[in-house]
């Protein structure tokens, strides 16, 4: 089955340890979304690939970058992760207008 | 500024009666709205969605309703089953631009 596929699906740092969360998809979709949310909250979009053309949403922080190495493959670096980025980070694809596809999410802790 | 919301955080429902989940926007450029349904440790999956040109689409046991006058929508789930709890977000677009979330209602559906 064609699917939105996210890597590892828990995750534990430490404050300030790097950490990267992957995605990938067997859709075949040009664009990638990574989310986050936090408990009892909107879905927030960080930022979106449409192939290779990288879309930065403008109060997404610093410490957060993505990579795009193929059309298949997206992944989000936290370079210092603190206690407020405990989050679920949620990655999406979508082919067409508006629609999009969603993977399981990866659960961040931040110790 | 919250541009979509859902005022309602849970919502509880006896089995075989009709839910009704509700969502108001603030953007009027907002032309494409959708609704995902999301089950604990699941990414969210697409339910149904509606463009701004229609008031109304319906697809088995859910329908969408679109008020644009009043800037509201509603899901409607008749009859209500138990596989129905879960928790809903209403999204919305402008012109295939990035999807803005609601925070979400959560649905209990009681035997």
């Amino acid at each position: 089955d064609a699917m939105v596929i996210q890597n590892p699906r828990y995750q534990v740092t430490q404050f300030g340890k790097p950490v990267t969360l992957s995605c990938s998809q067997t859709l075949n979709h040009n664009v990638m979304y990574w989310y986050q949310q936090k408990s009892s909250q909107a879905p927030k979009l960080l930022f979106h690939y449409y192939d290779k053309d990288f879309n930065n949403e403008a109060d997404t922080p610093d410490n957060f970058q993505s990579r795009r190495p193929n059309t298949s493959f997206c992944f989000l670096d936290i370079r210092s992760p603190g206690l407020g980025d405990a989050a679920m980070y949620l990655c999406a694809t979508s082919g067409r207008r508006d629609e999009q596809f969603f993977g399981p999410g990866t659960r961040l802790t931040v110790l | 500024d919250q541009q979509v919301k859902q005022n309602s955080p849970s919502l509880s429902v006896q089995e075989g009666r009709i839910s009704i989940l509700n969502c108001d926007y603030t953007n009027s450029m907002f032309d494409y709205f959708l609704w995902y349904k999301k089950y604990p440790a699941e990414g969210p999956t697409f339910l149904i969605s509606i463009s701004s040109i229609k008031d109304k689409n319906e697809d088995g046991r859910f329908t969408v309703f679109l008020n644009k006058s009043a800037k509201h929508l509603s899901l409607h789930i008749v009859p209500s089953q138990p596989g129905d709890s879960a928790v809903y977000f209403c999204a919305a677009s402008s012109q295939g631009g990035k999807l803005i979330f609601g925070q979400g209602t959560e649905l209990s559906v009681k035997p």
